[in-house]
């Protein structure tokens, strides 16, 4: 079971948008920024939002995020039969102690 | 850019020591610009962080395997290491080494709460 909850998975078709959920608490999401992941299987995992809702260089703007209370989205636009993966949300956790993950949402673009 | 290999056996027995090693290019394990992580993803279940080192010496790890982690670097080599002790079919997953921080065009961040680059991750199994 993991401490931030997101839905197993999602669908939408190319060209859509689809949004993927992620929430925690007060000593997780409610008390610290919040980081997305893409990864697709045999790879390295990659940096997709950092500080709720900022992107690293290279990573196109169909990738966002937000937060709002303990829940945090990521949303991905113009969704591309490349963008079939495992995404995962993250953040510290000051009750645990620890950094802290969902269990990851498999997206499929039908 | 900073690239993360992982190495190390893909099978140990129950009771004994899982040992991994990190290599780490595009930064010094030394510098102070990233964190140095092991995070691991049991199948079917979510990612779970290990614990971390700073070039300060400062190693923080996971409380649920506290007693049984450590994390170490070797700065000649440009690498990190995890040990995890009494291992059991539990402890089966993909380990991932992961550089913790972010850095943007004007300043790097230590935050907690990112990890910037990731190793491809190795396989171990725990099984007699």
């Amino acid at each position: 079971q993991s401490v931030l909850t997101q839905p197993p998975s999602v669908s939408a078709a190319p060209g859509q948008k689809v949004t993927i959920s992620c929430s925690g608490s007060n000593s997780n999401i409610g008390n610290d920024y919040v980081s997305w992941y893409q990864h697709l299987p045999g790879t390295a995992p990659q940096l997709l939002i950092y500080d709720d809702n900022k992107r690293p260089s290279g990573i196109p703007d169909r990738f966002s995020g937000s937060k709002s209370g303990t829940s945090a989205t990521l949303g991905i636009s113009g969704l591309q039969t490349g963008d079939e993966a495992d995404y995962y949300c993250g953040t510290w956790d000051s009750s645990l102690s620890s950094a802290v993950f969902g269990g990851g949402t498999r997206l499929t673009v039908l | 850019q900073v690239q993360l290999q992982e190495s190390g056996p893909g099978l140990v027995k129950p009771s004994e020591t899982l040992s991994l090693s990190c290599s780490v290019s595009g930064d010094s394990v030394n510098s102070d610009t990233y964190y140095w992580n092991w995070i691991r993803h049991p199948a079917g279940r979510g990612l779970e962080w290990i614990g971390r080192i700073y070039s300060t010496g400062r190693i923080d790890y996971n409380p649920s395997l506290k007693g049984r982690v450590s994390i170490a670097v070797d700065t000649s080599k440009n690498q990190f290491s995890l040990k995890l002790t009494s291992v059991t079919a539990a402890d089966t997953a993909m380990y991932f080494c992961a550089a913790g921080g972010y850095c943007d065009d004007t300043s790097c961040s230590l935050d907690e709460d990112t990890f910037s680059f990731w190793g491809q991750g190795t396989k171990v199994t725990v099984s007699s």
